[in-house]
């Protein structure tokens, strides 16, 4: 099974700032035969349901607002917030659908400082 | 517009068993492959199943394998959960969730359904 680990738990980043969270994962997940990496990006509001922010680990999902963004490949990967505004705070998780189970980080909450 | 409403959820004692269900519209159910993930209470997000498009396939976390069955009717666009010998530590918000296709991320999220298993 493929594990998931993300830094840090939690973040608190003042608005404007840069905020970065990392994701790893213990084998890689990227397919060779597409040379795609299989993990996404989620958004988790209190008292909501996830949502959809990244997959192929760098494409943004319609609608998201390009201040986010995905990158990294194989088994380290990336998500930034280039200008945190104050929607933004939530709790973040990556997942791999590289393989059954499919597995999720266990999520970093992001606060303003 | 995609629209997933999950229920089923509830009480239940330690042992017992639930059959959560997930109806599904602004799509057609049979083109999907669907997942259940679940959510304990302020900790994170777990996978726990997914059927494919026509059911014939199915995976299963380790923590529940034996105990609980993924189905769909694709006729009646709705998504099944059958949980039997319910522990403590199943006790979570249970999310019916799209795959955006055949294994791959989730598109779409239902707004979840609680399960406590308690005496």
């Amino acid at each position: 099974d493929i594990v998931m680990n993300q830094s840090p738990d939690s973040l608190a980043v003042s608005l404007g700032e840069r905020a970065t969270i990392n994701c790893k994962s213990s084998q890689s997940v990227l397919y060779s035969s597409n040379n795609k990496n299989y993990l996404a990006w989620y958004q988790q509001k209190p008292g909501q349901p996830p949502k959809l922010l990244i997959y192929w680990a760098s494409t943004r999902e319609s609608g998201v607002p390009d201040r986010f963004s995905g990158s990294g490949s194989g088994t380290d990967f990336t998500l930034t917030i280039s200008s945190l505004q104050a929607e933004d705070v939530a709790v973040y998780y990556c997942q791999q659908y590289y393989s059954t189970p499919y597995s999720f980080g266990q999520g970093t909450k992001l606060e303003i400082k | 517009e995609v629209q997933l409403v999950e229920s089923g959820g509830g009480l239940v004692q330690p042992g017992g068993s639930l059959r959560l269900s997930c109806a599904a519209s602004g799509f057609t159910l049979s083109s999907y492959w669907m997942h259940w993930v679940r959510q304990a209470p302020g900790k994170g997000l777990v996978w726990v199943s997914r059927i494919n498009s026509d059911g014939s396939s199915t995976s299963y976390a380790d923590p529940v394998k034996g105990r609980f069955t993924i189905s769909r009717d694709n006729a009646k666009n709705t998504l099944y959960l059958q949980m039997n010998s319910l522990r403590a530590e199943d006790t979570a918000v249970y999310y019916c969730a799209r795959d955006c296709s055949t294994s791959c991320w989730v598109d779409y999220w239902g707004q979840g359904t609680l399960v406590t298993v308690s005496s």
